[in-house]
């Protein structure tokens, strides 16, 4: 069994939908919480950080964390092509512990 | 501020030859890292420095990757020889310090894509 699960995809949703992400993991120790988004053929890049558990909200991305469950989610509202990208979900125990990414979900968002 | 810089972008070579990955980190950032990212994958820590010290290596296929970062700045990864499975992503990434209690934001650059024939 993997320590992160991540559902790859791939998503097609329609302009103005929203988008619901999530990934699964089996370490307790994990205590952060990231959502990466990487465009084809570029690095991931940061979008969303959460420490514990709790939501997260920036602009059209909210970001939930339920550590009892094992279970974290991104929410996408008002999706727009532009936001056609792979979403890479990734965790760690903190201070100097690695991460550890998901496969990523490709995500399509169609006009 | 610029973002982490990555050479080359692109590399084609023949299994068993040999191939070097060039990273400039974000400026003042003490910790790198490189990860190798498969297609279909998510990626995969090889080697993470503070300054010029290996903090972890564990995912490091030592007997053809060897990885240095002089001075505590750039750094090189290098793969001799190179084989078929070694075709992926060569990414690199830092953040401002790795030795604190909480998860440092880690900065991507945009990646070398290898391909081994």
């Amino acid at each position: 069994q993997k320590e992160v699960e991540q559902d790859p995809g791939p998503l097609s949703v329609p302009e103005g939908a929203i988008v619901s992400l999530n990934c699964t993991y089996s370490n307790s120790a994990f205590q952060y919480f990231m959502w990466y988004r990487q465009y084809s053929r570029k690095g991931p890049e940061l979008l969303m950080y959460t420490y514990s558990s709790g939501n997260k909200e920036d602009g059209r991305f909210t970001a939930q964390v339920d550590k009892s469950s094992k279970y974290i989610s991104l929410f996408i509202r008002d999706s727009q092509p532009s936001d056609s990208a792979t979403y890479l979900c990734a965790m760690s125990a903190g201070g100097g512990n690695k991460l550890t990414f998901g496969t990523g979900t490709q995500l399509k968002v169609e006009l | 501020e610029a973002g982490v810089a990555q050479s080359p972008r692109y590399k084609i070579i023949e299994k068993r030859q040999s191939v070097a990955f060039w990273c400039n980190p974000i400026s003042g950032h003490a910790t790198l890292y490189w990860y190798q990212q498969i297609l279909g994958q998510g990626p995969k820590l090889l080697i993470q420095f503070q300054n010029n010290g290996v903090v972890d290596d564990s995912q490091l296929p030592k007997d053809r990757f060897s990885a240095e970062r002089l001075k505590g700045v750039d750094s090189t990864l290098k793969i001799q020889p190179a084989k078929l499975e070694d075709s992926a992503v060569y990414l690199c990434a830092s953040s401002l310090d790795s030795d604190r209690a909480f998860q440092e934001t880690q900065y991507f650059g945009p990646g070398t894509r290898l391909l081994v024939l």
